[in-house]
Protein backbone atom coordinates (compact mmCIF):
# COMPACT_ATOMS: atom_id res chain seq x y z
CA UNK A 1 0.00 0.00 0.00
CA UNK A 2 1.33 3.65 -1.09
CA UNK A 3 1.34 6.09 1.40
CA UNK A 4 1.43 9.93 1.50
CA UNK A 5 3.10 11.35 -1.10
CA UNK A 6 4.45 14.75 -1.12
CA UNK A 7 5.49 17.42 -4.11
CA UNK A 8 7.54 18.33 -4.76
CA UNK A 9 10.53 17.64 -2.42
CA UNK A 10 12.49 20.69 -2.29
CA UNK A 11 11.39 24.31 -3.23
CA UNK A 12 13.24 27.93 -3.14
CA UNK A 13 11.14 30.59 -3.60
CA UNK A 14 11.51 34.20 -3.40
CA UNK A 15 9.91 36.78 -0.81
CA UNK A 16 6.65 37.92 -1.84
CA UNK A 17 5.90 34.75 -4.03
CA UNK A 18 3.13 32.47 -4.05
CA UNK A 19 3.40 28.64 -3.40
CA UNK A 20 1.80 25.43 -3.94
CA UNK A 21 1.96 22.31 -2.32
CA UNK A 22 0.96 18.91 -3.24
CA UNK A 23 -0.38 15.86 -1.31
CA UNK A 24 -1.66 12.66 -1.79
CA UNK A 25 -3.24 10.65 0.52
CA UNK A 26 -3.28 6.68 1.56
CA UNK A 27 -6.03 5.11 -0.94
CA UNK A 28 -8.81 5.18 1.44
CA UNK A 29 -8.05 8.19 3.55
CA UNK A 30 -10.84 10.66 3.14
CA UNK A 31 -8.95 13.32 6.17
CA UNK A 32 -5.91 15.47 5.12
CA UNK A 33 -3.88 17.77 7.40
CA UNK A 34 -1.32 19.75 7.06
CA UNK A 35 1.39 20.32 9.50
CA UNK A 36 4.36 23.00 9.50
CA UNK A 37 7.79 22.12 11.47
CA UNK A 38 10.38 24.34 12.19
CA UNK A 39 13.51 23.49 14.88
CA UNK A 40 12.06 26.62 16.74
CA UNK A 41 8.21 26.16 17.37
CA UNK A 42 8.44 22.36 16.16
CA UNK A 43 5.24 20.97 14.58
CA UNK A 44 1.93 23.15 14.34
CA UNK A 45 -1.58 22.49 12.60
CA UNK A 46 -2.44 24.18 10.08
CA UNK A 47 -5.48 22.95 8.72
CA UNK A 48 -7.38 19.78 8.30
CA UNK A 49 -9.86 18.73 5.25
CA UNK A 50 -12.28 16.15 5.42
CA UNK A 51 -14.48 15.20 2.23
CA UNK A 52 -13.47 18.44 0.06
CA UNK A 53 -14.44 20.65 4.01
CA UNK A 54 -12.11 22.24 5.53
CA UNK A 55 -13.04 20.75 9.37
CA UNK A 56 -10.51 22.54 11.68
CA UNK A 57 -8.01 25.66 11.12
CA UNK A 58 -4.37 26.17 13.54
CA UNK A 59 -3.84 29.52 14.38
CA UNK A 60 -1.49 30.46 11.03
CA UNK A 61 -2.98 33.86 9.10
CA UNK A 62 -5.12 33.95 6.12
CA UNK A 63 -1.40 33.59 3.68
CA UNK A 64 -1.89 30.01 4.37
CA UNK A 65 -5.24 28.07 2.45
CA UNK A 66 -5.55 25.06 1.05
CA UNK A 67 -8.22 22.65 -0.83
CA UNK A 68 -9.03 19.20 -1.20
CA UNK A 69 -10.36 17.57 -4.06
CA UNK A 70 -13.13 14.97 -5.01
CA UNK A 71 -10.42 12.24 -4.85
CA UNK A 72 -8.68 13.50 -1.48
CA UNK A 73 -5.95 14.96 -2.66
CA UNK A 74 -5.15 17.63 -1.02
CA UNK A 75 -3.44 21.26 -1.81
CA UNK A 76 -1.75 24.29 0.44
CA UNK A 77 -1.43 27.40 -0.95
CA UNK A 78 0.64 30.28 0.66
CA UNK A 79 0.60 33.06 -0.77
CA UNK A 80 2.94 36.68 0.12
CA UNK A 81 6.08 34.63 1.09
CA UNK A 82 8.27 35.93 4.12
CA UNK A 83 11.20 34.50 5.28
CA UNK A 84 9.79 32.84 8.19
CA UNK A 85 7.83 30.43 6.04
CA UNK A 86 10.97 28.32 5.45
CA UNK A 87 9.87 24.99 6.83
CA UNK A 88 9.23 21.81 6.73
CA UNK A 89 5.40 21.41 5.46
CA UNK A 90 4.25 17.76 6.43
CA UNK A 91 1.00 15.95 5.33
CA UNK A 92 -0.87 13.53 7.01
CA UNK A 93 -3.93 11.14 6.30
CA UNK A 94 -6.55 9.03 8.02
CA UNK A 95 -9.66 8.10 7.64
CA UNK A 96 -10.76 10.91 9.70
CA UNK A 97 -12.54 9.05 12.34
CA UNK A 98 -12.23 9.24 16.17
CA UNK A 99 -8.94 6.90 16.72
CA UNK A 100 -7.90 6.86 14.03
CA UNK A 101 -4.13 8.11 13.34
CA UNK A 102 -2.32 9.96 11.18
CA UNK A 103 0.18 8.85 8.78
CA UNK A 104 2.78 11.53 7.67
CA UNK A 105 4.40 12.07 4.24
CA UNK A 106 8.15 12.76 3.92
CA UNK A 107 7.01 16.80 3.33
CA UNK A 108 8.25 19.53 1.26
CA UNK A 109 11.25 21.35 2.37
CA UNK A 110 10.32 25.29 1.53
CA UNK A 111 13.32 27.67 1.75
CA UNK A 112 11.87 31.35 1.35
CA UNK A 113 14.96 33.58 0.40
CA UNK B 1 3.67 27.32 29.27
CA UNK B 2 3.30 24.54 26.45
CA UNK B 3 0.80 22.04 26.27
CA UNK B 4 3.12 18.90 25.87
CA UNK B 5 6.48 19.30 27.77
CA UNK B 6 9.27 17.31 26.27
CA UNK B 7 12.76 16.61 26.76
CA UNK B 8 14.53 17.66 23.48
CA UNK B 9 17.97 16.16 25.00
CA UNK B 10 20.21 14.99 22.99
CA UNK B 11 19.86 11.51 24.61
CA UNK B 12 23.08 9.16 23.68
CA UNK B 13 23.04 5.48 24.93
CA UNK B 14 25.50 2.52 24.31
CA UNK B 15 23.54 -0.17 21.96
CA UNK B 16 21.25 -2.28 23.98
CA UNK B 17 20.58 0.08 26.34
CA UNK B 18 17.05 0.30 27.96
CA UNK B 19 15.78 3.70 26.66
CA UNK B 20 13.04 5.91 28.41
CA UNK B 21 11.39 9.30 26.69
CA UNK B 22 8.83 11.11 28.54
CA UNK B 23 6.08 13.48 28.02
CA UNK B 24 4.17 15.74 30.67
CA UNK B 25 0.61 17.76 29.66
CA UNK B 26 -1.50 19.99 30.95
CA UNK B 27 -4.59 19.18 28.94
CA UNK B 28 -7.12 17.20 30.48
CA UNK B 29 -8.97 16.99 27.50
CA UNK B 30 -6.32 14.73 25.38
CA UNK B 31 -7.43 11.02 25.20
CA UNK B 32 -5.49 9.53 22.29
CA UNK B 33 -1.69 9.60 22.74
CA UNK B 34 0.98 8.65 20.18
CA UNK B 35 4.58 8.39 19.29
CA UNK B 36 6.51 9.29 16.23
CA UNK B 37 9.76 8.46 14.78
CA UNK B 38 11.58 10.81 12.46
CA UNK B 39 14.36 9.68 10.82
CA UNK B 40 16.55 12.82 8.81
CA UNK B 41 14.90 14.51 5.74
CA UNK B 42 11.85 11.95 6.72
CA UNK B 43 8.43 12.51 8.03
CA UNK B 44 7.04 11.38 11.01
CA UNK B 45 6.60 7.59 10.92
CA UNK B 46 4.28 6.42 13.80
CA UNK B 47 5.23 3.96 16.09
CA UNK B 48 3.13 3.62 19.01
CA UNK B 49 -0.73 4.74 19.54
CA UNK B 50 -3.03 4.20 22.61
CA UNK B 51 -6.12 5.51 24.44
CA UNK B 52 -6.78 4.23 27.39
CA UNK B 53 -4.00 4.63 30.51
CA UNK B 54 -1.61 1.68 30.95
CA UNK B 55 1.23 -0.18 28.67
CA UNK B 56 0.73 -0.94 25.37
CA UNK B 57 4.02 -3.02 23.39
CA UNK B 58 4.72 -3.62 20.51
CA UNK B 59 8.01 -5.89 19.96
CA UNK B 60 10.84 -3.70 21.56
CA UNK B 61 8.86 -0.33 22.04
CA UNK B 62 6.40 -0.41 24.83
CA UNK B 63 4.10 2.70 25.49
CA UNK B 64 2.77 3.91 28.79
CA UNK B 65 0.38 6.22 29.84
CA UNK B 66 -0.87 8.12 32.87
CA UNK B 67 -3.44 9.87 32.29
CA UNK B 68 -4.20 10.97 36.36
CA UNK B 69 -0.79 12.09 36.04
CA UNK B 70 -0.92 13.53 32.96
CA UNK B 71 2.42 11.57 31.93
CA UNK B 72 3.25 9.15 29.11
CA UNK B 73 6.58 7.20 27.85
CA UNK B 74 7.81 5.31 25.17
CA UNK B 75 10.27 2.21 26.84
CA UNK B 76 13.18 0.81 23.89
CA UNK B 77 14.31 -2.44 25.16
CA UNK B 78 17.40 -3.96 23.51
CA UNK B 79 18.51 -0.43 21.55
CA UNK B 80 20.05 -0.55 18.37
CA UNK B 81 21.96 1.92 16.05
CA UNK B 82 18.80 2.25 13.26
CA UNK B 83 16.82 3.65 16.19
CA UNK B 84 18.89 6.64 16.20
CA UNK B 85 16.06 9.22 15.15
CA UNK B 86 14.19 12.09 16.83
CA UNK B 87 11.08 10.64 18.80
CA UNK B 88 8.10 13.08 18.95
CA UNK B 89 4.82 12.54 21.35
CA UNK B 90 1.60 13.40 19.74
CA UNK B 91 -1.77 14.00 21.72
CA UNK B 92 -5.30 14.42 20.43
CA UNK B 93 -8.30 15.15 21.79
CA UNK B 94 -11.78 13.35 21.77
CA UNK B 95 -12.31 15.59 18.66
CA UNK B 96 -11.96 13.40 15.53
CA UNK B 97 -10.66 16.31 13.50
CA UNK B 98 -6.89 15.15 13.59
CA UNK B 99 -5.70 18.35 15.10
CA UNK B 100 -2.49 16.47 16.94
CA UNK B 101 -0.38 18.39 19.57
CA UNK B 102 3.23 17.42 19.01
CA UNK B 103 5.95 17.32 21.90
CA UNK B 104 9.38 19.32 20.45
CA UNK B 105 11.09 15.83 19.89
CA UNK B 106 13.87 14.31 21.77
CA UNK B 107 16.68 13.57 19.25
CA UNK B 108 18.03 9.77 20.23
CA UNK B 109 21.52 8.54 19.51
CA UNK B 110 22.66 4.94 20.39
CA UNK B 111 26.22 4.41 20.06
CA UNK B 112 27.66 1.39 18.72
Amino acid sequence: KAGVTQTPRYLIKTRGQQVTLSCSPISGHRSVSWYQQTPGQGLQFLFEYFSETQRNKGNFPGRFSGRQFSNSRSEMNVSTLELGDSALYLCASSFGQKNSPLHFGNGTRLTVT
Amino acid sequence: QKEVEQDPGPLSVPEGAIVSLNCTYSNSAFQYFMWYRQYSRKGPELLMYTYSSGNKEDGRFTAQVDKSSKYISLFIRDSQPSDSATYLCAMEGDFGNEKLTFGTGTRLTIIP
